[in-house]
């Protein structure tokens, strides 16, 4: 099984909500990663975990949280966002080789 | 940090034909990952080949690590081959991957 499976696949909010975005995967791969990735652009780096510890932060601003509650399981919380935050966003695990990616989720922010 | 420049960016092909895309990065690599992603955005894995050649069907990938190059073969194109393919590669430990800007193919029919 190389599946790395993304809830919600779409979502829209406001610019003062509060939205979570979750990732699964059961390759037992021990990185996780979140990518971003807007309209006709290469997929960007945000954040990697490794071990479940937080081992890069692109620079990414705070309004946009991760959290690794397993070797699992991967979330990024979203609070005040801004409307040139919408974009798709790409779950990937991999055990320091080959990676793969969930279907992403498709933000929108109102 | 690394460069990945991906040439074409675009190509138009008739249903049939064959085409080479090719990927060109600025330092040597451990990883280097070819790509399909579909209209809803799925990053689907076409080959992990950091050096040599695979095959899988009508797909064909070559990497030449000493000259820092990797092609995508594809032959008898389909028009369900048409989407963006991206190449990726890591030089880190983290399997941090840095992408190309795409080559996006239309296969008409």
């Amino acid at each position: 099984d190389t599946e790395v499976t993304q809830t919600p696949k779409h979502l829209v909010m406001g610019m003062t909500n509060k939205k979570s975005l979750k990732c699964e995967q059961h390759m037992g791969h021990r990185a996780m990663y979140w990518y971003k990735q807007k309209a006709k652009k290469p997929p960007e780096l945000m954040f990697v975990y490794s071990y479940e510890k937080l081992s890069i932060n692109e620079s990414v601003p705070s309004r946009f949280s991760p959290e690794c509650p397993n070797s699992s399981l991967l979330n990024l919380h979203l609070h005040a966002l801004q409307p040139e935050d919408s974009a798709l966003y790409l779950c990937a695990s991999s055990h320091y080789t080959e990676a793969f990616f969930g279907q992403g989720t498709r933000l929108t922010v109102v | 940090g690394i460069q990945v420049e991906q040439s074409p960016p675009d190509l138009i092909l008739q249903e049939g034909a064959n085409s080479t895309l090719r990927c060109n990065f600025s330092d040597s690599v451990n990883n280097l990952q070819w790509f399909h992603q579909n209209p809803w955005g799925q990053l689907i894995n076409l080959f992990y080949i950091p050096s040599g050649t695979k095959q899988n069907g009508r797909l064909s990938a070559t990497t030449v690590a000493t000259e820092r190059y990797s092609l995508l073969y594809i032959s008898s194109s389909q028009t369900t081959d048409s989407g963006v393919y991206f190449c990726a590669v890591s030089s880190s430990n983290t399997g941090k991957l840095i992408f190309g800007q795409g080559t996006t193919l239309q296969v008409k029919p």
